[in-house]
């Protein structure tokens, strides 16, 4: 069955490092997104595609960088992790805009 | 940006209740959804209604576009239906309401 998937689910670092997080679909969907979702908060937008070489800023973009070489796959750097990143991040993907989005079963981030 | 507003923030029923889940947004949108957030974190699609009315078993949701709101109603409510309930709306990007929590108790 297609899905979507993230990985790892789990992850401890320390603040400085670089950390990436991994989406991969295979619904062959040509938007992706990554949101972060904190404690008593709704999911808010951090970066999304529109499809292979192409990424944009969300809402809350700052320390965060996505790139697109396939399909299948937006992976999420942290290029030097920070406390205040510390959260639940989501991926999720749709066929197109004003579609429906499917999300992935989450990556718990803590920064220490 | 579009603001979106989910209403109550919190709610605690009885087993068997009905309740209904309201989500205000402030533009015109290409795209509503209603997830729940189940105890485990997952988010679960119910309800793709940019308008009109579905209904899925014991869930049914409305969207008014031209009111620009959007309902959620849950009938015989049961303990498997605790979680968040989120309200998601797409103008340029998805943007999420705080949700509704939801206590279903036996």
């Amino acid at each position: 069955d297609a899905e979507i998937t993230q990985s790892p689910r789990h992850k401890i670092t320390e603040t400085g490092r670089q950390v990436t997080l991994a989406c991969h679909q295979t619904w062959n969907h040509n938007n992706m997104f990554w949101y972060r979702q904190d404690l008593g908060h709704g999911l808010r937008l951090i970066h999304y595609s529109y499809g292979v070489q192409d990424t944009n800023k969300g809402e809350v973009s700052d320390g965060y960088s996505v790139s697109r070489s396939n399909t299948e796959d937006l992976p999420l750097t942290l290029e030097s992790a920070a406390s205040s990143q510390t959260s639940v991040y989501f991926c999720a993907s749709s066929p197109f805009s004003g579609n429906e989005q499917f999300f992935g079963p989450g990556t718990r981030l803590t920064v220490l | 940006g579009i603001q979106v507003e989910q209403s109550p923030p919190d709610l605690i029923l009885q087993e068997g209740a009905n309740s209904t889940l309201r989500c205000n947004f402030s533009d015109s949108v290409n795209n509503l959804q209603w997830f729940h957030q189940n105890p485990w974190g997952q988010l679960i699609n119910l309800f793709y209604i940019p308008s009109g009315t579905k209904q899925n078993g014991r869930l049914s949701a409305t969207t008014v576009a031209t009111e620009r709101y959007s309902l959620l109603y849950i009938s015989s409510s049961q303990t498997t239906d605790s979680g968040v309930y989120f309200c998601a709306v797409e103008v340029y990007d998805m943007r999420f309401g705080a949700g509704t929590r939801l206590t279903v108790k036996p």
